[in-house]
């Protein structure tokens, strides 16, 4: 059971523009969430992070929004650059009493910024 | 500091053989942790040690699946007789327990299994 869904395997946006990239999540343990950009031939990176007891965290070109109702949460880049070429992760952890740092990670979205 | 560091970053083996790979850490990072990835999916978590224990161990993780972190430092995860289905990139990380949340993880680039 896939508990971390990235339901658009691919998103291509014009530069200057802005990209949307969402994930939607089953389990209702999970109280933290992450983003991690990939690039090809090296390992995951972290990007930005959210508790779910906010429902916005902002860090520059970049903001993760989480509507724990719907159970879902979306990446905004603005604006988009091509060097955000890359896969997007979103991930998930249920710290509850044990705060492990284990992630449940979604399937990953390809994004293209083109010139 | 370097970052995570895993080595090979290819090893192409025949089904049956054992493979060993190996991954130094963030010096000061008390927590490790081995991931797999497949091709069109996430990283799945496999296991990880904080210092030199093994804490916890992914369902995935058959008994020919075992990792070691001896002194609390470097990691090695070792495949026995492997399969075809093993064949994935294996990916290391390494967090702090205290301080930065222990969810953000630094990833090595990984180490590409082929089993033939």
């Amino acid at each position: 059971d896939q508990q971390v869904k990235q339901n658009s395997p691919s998103l291509s946006v014009q530069e200057g523009r802005i990209s949307i990239l969402n994930c939607d999540y089953t389990n209702s343990m999970f109280d933290y969430f992450l983003w991690y950009k990939k690039y090809p031939a090296e390992g995951p990176t972290f990007l930005i992070s959210i508790s779910s007891i906010k429902d916005k965290n902002e860090d520059g070109r970049f903001t993760v929004f989480l509507n724990k109702s719907a159970k879902h949460l979306s990446l905004h880049i603005v604006p988009s650059q091509p060097g955000d070429s890359a896969v997007y992760f979103c991930a998930a952890s249920a710290r509850g009493s044990s705060n492990t740092g284990k992630l449940i990670f979604g399937q990953g979205t390809t994004l293209q910024v083109k010139p | 500091d370097t970052g995570v560091s895993q080595d090979p970053r290819h090893k192409i083996t025949k089904r049956g053989q054992n493979v060993t790979f190996r991954c130094d850490p963030i010096s000061e990072h008390n927590r490790l942790y081995w991931y797999r990835q497949t091709l069109g999916q996430g990283p799945e978590f496999l296991t990880y040690f904080q210092n030199e224990a093994q804490l916890e161990k992914s369902r995935l993780l058959s008994d020919r699946f075992s990792a070691e972190r001896p002194k609390g430092s470097f990691s090695t995860l070792e495949i026995q007789r492997t399969e075809q289905g093993d064949s994935a990139m294996y990916l290391c990380a390494s967090s702090l327990a205290f301080g930065e949340p222990a969810e953000k993880l630094f990833f090595g680039s990984g180490t590409q299994l082929s089993v033939l």
